[in-house]
């Protein structure tokens, strides 16, 4: 299986301000296809999870232009660049290059200081 | 739109059994990828199982032998047959959409419904 492996599992951060989580793979992402499934999902308190970004750098519809994705290989960043207070949650890297047997982060709790 | 509306959690003992549904709308099950995913109280996200468009199954090694995925085309629902249930079983349940573009998965986990809990307790 795939080991996903965040940094870090907290973050408390300032309103207005950016945060960044990073997401580490235990094998490369990248898929015979020359695609790279890397998903990052938002899980707001008490709500579902929810698709953020998808094959590293693509925002799902509706998601604000403030979530960005970055990386390659084994390694990936999602990064808020103005963080608000709909933003607190706990977020997730997920991988879908060993489909269908999906991995997930352990999850960054983002919280407002 | 699409919604996924999951239902039949509950309290149950262990070595019981539980089944759980997933009614879809907004698009048809068997024109996606369809996935069970829990999380444990207070725990992160662990992927269960998945049924393919063409009906084919796939378990996570937790649960193989125990869980049976399912659907029903005419009511547009899937379904989580949970047998010898464990308290470690004990979650929220979630159904997710993996959707098809091109007879093949997009590898995303696109709508989630709302989950149910599931309690294996005595």
């Amino acid at each position: 299986d795939i080991v996903m492996t965040q940094t870090p599992l907290y973050s408390p951060v300032t309103l207005g301000q950016p945060a960044s989580v990073s997401c580490r793979s235990s094998q490369s992402l990248v898929h015979s296809d020359g695609n790279t499934y890397l998903s990052w999902l938002q899980q707001r308190p008490g709500q579902p999870p929810r698709l953020l970004i998808y094959k590293i750098s693509n925002r799902f519809s509706g998601v604000p232009d403030r979530f960005s994705g970055s990386g390659a290989g084994t390694d990936f960043t999602l990064k808020i660049s103005r963080v608000e207070v709909e933003d607190v949650g706990v977020y997730y890297c997920m991988q879908g290059t060993q489909f269908p047997f999906y991995t997930f982060g352990q999850g960054t709790k983002l919280e407002i200081k | 739109e699409v919604q996924l509306v999951e239902s039949g959690g509950g309290l149950v003992q262990p070595g019981g059994s539980l089944r759980l549904s997933c009614a879809a709308s907004g698009f048809t099950v068997t024109s996606s990828y369809m996935s069970w995913v829990r999380q444990a109280p207070g725990k992160g996200l662990e992927w269960v199982s998945l049924i393919y468009t063409g009906g084919s199954t796939h378990y996570a090694d937790s649960v193989r032998g125990r869980f049976t995925i399912s659907r029903d085309n005419s009511k547009n629902t899937l379904y989580l047959q949970m047998n010898s249930l464990r308290p470690e079983d004990t979650a929220i349940y979630y159904c997710a959409r993996d959707q098809s573009h091109n007879a093949r998965a997009t590898r995303q986990l696109d709508y989630w419904g709302q989950g149910t809990l599931v309690t294996v307790s005595s």
